[in-house]
C-alpha cells in the first residue's frame, strides 16, 4: 500500500474549518484514499473514503488533488468532540478483505 | 448506528496464561478483522477472516494466536500462552464487503500480562 505523511498534531479554534492534509505521492490507480479517527484510545472511527472525486458525507469532506498525490480531509465546523487523531489510510483494491495499515496520524486539538 | 461489541473490556491475566477475547460483529456482516493497539503505538493490522477461515494474517499473527467463529454471532481471539508483550488494547471490526468498505471498530478490549 502507498506511504502516507500527515503533521504530526494541529490546533483548530472550535467553530472553525479543520482542514487535514494527507500526501500520497506513491498512490497507484487502484488505491482508495481513507480517513478514520481515534478519540482517545476508543476504536478507530471510518470517516469518509474516495477514489479520485471529492467526497461528502455527515461528518466531513475529501479533497483529492487531480493528480491524487495529496488530499485533505475537511471539518466543516470543529467541536470540542472532533479531538482525536485522524488517519490517512490508502488502501488497495485487492477484491479482498480490506486491510488497514495506521500510521501515526495528526492529533487533531480542537480549543474553545 | 450498529455495534460492534467487545468483552470483557479489561483483561488481567498472568504470563504463560490462555486468553480468549470476545466479539460480537454487526449482525449482517461477512467480514470480520482483529487489530491491536499497544499502548502510544499504532494501531495494527493482526487478521481478516471471511467465510470460516483466515482471508489474511500479519507477522505478528504466529502460532499464539487463533481466531473463531464459534456460532453465528460471536468472533473470538484466542492466545494460547500469553507474553508480557501481548499486554495491549485489541480492536474487533467487521464489514458488510472485503471491498472498499468501511469497517466498523468496537471500543476494544485492554489486556494486561503481568
Amino acid at each position: 500500500d502507498a506511504k502516507t505523511t500527515q503533521p504530526t498534531s494541529m490546533d483548530c479554534a472550535e467553530g472553525r474549518a479543520a482542514n487535514l492534509p494527507c500526501n500520497h505521492s506513491t498512490i497507484s490507480g487502484n488505491e482508495y484514499v481513507y480517513w478514520y479517527r481515534q478519540i482517545h484510545s476508543q476504536g478507530p472511527q471510518y470517516i469518509i473514503h474516495g477514489l479520485k472525486n471529492n467526497e461528502t458525507n455527515e461528518m466531513a469532506s475529501l479533497i483529492i488533488t487531480e493528480d491524487r498525490k495529496s488530499s485533505t480531509l475537511i471539518l466543516p465546523h470543529a467541536t470540542l468532540r472532533d479531538t482525536a487523531v485522524y488517519y490517512c489510510i490508502v488502501v488497495i483494491n485487492t477484491g479482498t478483505a480490506s486491510k488497514l495499515t495506521f500510521g501515526t496520524g495528526t492529533r487533531l486539538q480542537v480549543t474553545l | 448506528e450498529p455495534e460492534v461489541t467487545q468483552t470483557p473490556s479489561h483483561q488481567v491475566t498472568q504470563m504463560g496464561q490462555e486468553v480468549i477475547l470476545r466479539c460480537v460483529p454487526i449482525s449482517n456482516h461477512l467480514y470480520f478483522y482483529w487489530y491491536r493497539q499497544i499502548l502510544g503505538q499504532k494501531v495494527e493490522f493482526l487478521v481478516s477472516f471471511y467465510n470460516n477461515e483466515i482471508s489474511e494474517k500479519s507477522e505478528i499473527f504466529d502460532d499464539q494466536f487463533s481466531v473463531e467463529r464459534p456460532d453465528g454471532s460471536n468472533f473470538t481471539l484466542k492466545i494460547r500462552s500469553t507474553k508480557l508483550e501481548d499486554s495491549a488494547m485489541y480492536f474487533c471490526a467487521s464489514s458488510w464487503t472485503g471491498m472498499n468498505e468501511k469497517l466498523f471498530f468496537g471500543s476494544g478490549t485492554q489486556l494486561s500480562v503481568l
